[in-house]
């Protein structure tokens, strides 16, 4: 089944110690977001990836980066993770962007990577 | 500012009817979607309007007033599996911004 997948589900890391969590997405979309969800909060967006153009939110902090080496792979990279980066990681993907229409704009989610911080 | 403001929990027993609210103050705003969110889980796309008025999909329905700044999601014959988080989300002109949230709770 074509889906969006990503790994590790549960990721644990020590205070400062670059850690990376991925997506992979086998729906062939081309715009792959990455947001940020802290318990009994919305998710909030990070940045997102138009086919190869990276587009980045002004208040997502420099510590956090993003890399697409192809259409199905999008990482998310956190150089230096703090107590307060402890949060969900989800992954989503749609097929094309803000053109109001339901079957290109629906945004997709994989299952979310859990990130705990030592 | 953009922001879209849903009431925070709502109760109710299975097989009634509920109604999330969804109020929001965006600029160049089209489109209300709905997600639904288990606890632990990721959240899944339930319905969008991309015009005014009313979209049904079987048990869940959703209804968008632009000129209100108003939405909502109607679900019915409630079910305990329908016990989630629920989520508002609009399209701005650069990105979805997703509603404060309600927490469902469904009681036998």
């Amino acid at each position: 089944d074509a889906m969006v997948i990503q790994n590790p589900r549960y990721q644990v890391t020590q205070f400062g110690k670059p850690v990376t969590l991925s997506c992979s997405q086998t729906l062939n979309h081309n715009v792959m977001y990455w947001y940020q969800q802290k318990s009994s909060q919305a998710p909030k967006l990070l940045f997102h990836y138009y086919d190869k153009d990276f587009n980045n939110e002004a208040d997502t902090p420099d510590n956090f980066q993003s890399r697409r080496p192809n259409t199905s792979f999008c990482f998310l990279d956190i150089r230096s993770p703090g107590l307060g980066d402890a949060a969900m990681y989800l992954c989503a993907t749609s097929r094309d962007h803000l053109l109001g229409l339901a079957d290109t704009d629906t945004q997709y989610f994989g299952p979310g990577t859990r990130l705990t911080v030592l | 500012g953009q922001s879209l403001e849903q009431p925070s929990e709502v109760t109710a027993v299975e097989g009634a009817i509920v109604q999330i609210n969804c109020t929001y103050q965006t600029s160049g705003f089209y489109g209300l979607s709905w997600y639904q969110q288990h606890d632990g889980g990721a959240p899944t796309f339930l319905s969008y309007n991309a015009l005014d008025g009313l979209e049904e999909t079987g048990r869940f329905s959703s209804f968008l007033s632009r000129s209100d700044s108003y939405g909502y999601l109607l679900l019915q014959e409630l079910q305990m599996k329908d016990s989630a988080s629920y989520f508002c989300a609009g399209y701005n002109t650069d990105k979805l911004i997703f509603g404060t949230g309600t927490r469902l709770q469904v009681f036998p």
